[in-house]
């Protein structure tokens, strides 16, 4: 059964900081992992997709990476703004075209 | 702008009750999803429906049950609502013929059982 780790739960940094967030998964036999920003009582927003083939895939300061072979993927966030505080789930797409997520890391951005 | 909307936003009711909870979209996809977040479990999977004739049990589907009526609209019923399912629903849709299958959230409904 895939399971999906994101490690920090909780992270707090100062606004103009690059941070990386972490995601990690158990089968590597996956089609797809998708990161998404939730934030409070609010649904999910879809950031970013990155297919099993591919390394990368970046939009605006945002840049997600994908090591399949590791089970690993980091969202990397550039020159962080209090606007980004909110909680950031990472998901794999996996046999059936079912997602399982992971619990989230709770970022918040400080002035 | 194409969206996914989400029927009641809120509700609180009381154990026993029967709870019908309704999503509707307006982007043309095909498959539609219902999953619930509870707080340390992340979100998982309840029912999936890959087209209007088409409905598949997800990895937490007792005490639920779906009904897709077109392809733009699903719901999910609770049929007599325990305190256990107090949790916040999502609709989500994804386009089957597009690249990665890319799923899309609803705003979702905070569901009280009391």
């Amino acid at each position: 059964k895939q399971e999906v780790t994101q490690i920090p739960a909780a992270l707090s940094v100062p606004e103009g900081e690059n941070l990386v967030l972490n995601c990690s998964f158990t089968d590597s036999a996956i089609y797809n992992l998708q990161w998404f920003r939730q934030d409070p009582g609010k649904g999910l927003t879809s950031l970013l997709l990155i297919q099993s083939s591919q390394r990368e895939q970046t939009s605006g300061r945002l840049n997600a990476s994908l090591d399949k072979s590791s089970g690993r993927s980091t969202l990397y966030i550039a020159a962080s703004q209090p606007g980004d505080s909110a909680t950031y789930l990472c998901a794999v797409k996996g046999g059936g075209n079912k997602l399982t997520f992971g619990t989230g890391t709770q970022l918040k951005v400080e002035l | 702008d194409a969206d996914v909307t989400q029927t009641p936003r809120n509700r609180i009711t009381k154990t026993g009750k029967r709870i019908m909870l309704e999503c509707s979209q307006t982007k043309g996809h095909d498959r539609m999803y219902w999953y619930r977040q509870d707080p340390g479990l992340g979100l998982r999977l309840i029912y999936y429906s890959f087209d209007v004739k088409d409905i598949n049990k997800g990895e937490i589907s007792d005490g639920y049950s779906v009904s897709r009526q077109a392809q733009a609209k699903f719901s999910l019923s609770l049929e007599s609502a325990i305190p256990n399912q107090t949790a916040l629903y999502f609709c989500a849709t994804s386009d089957s013929a597009s690249s990665g299958d890319e799923q899309f959230f609803g705003p979702g409904t905070r569901l009280t059982v009391l």
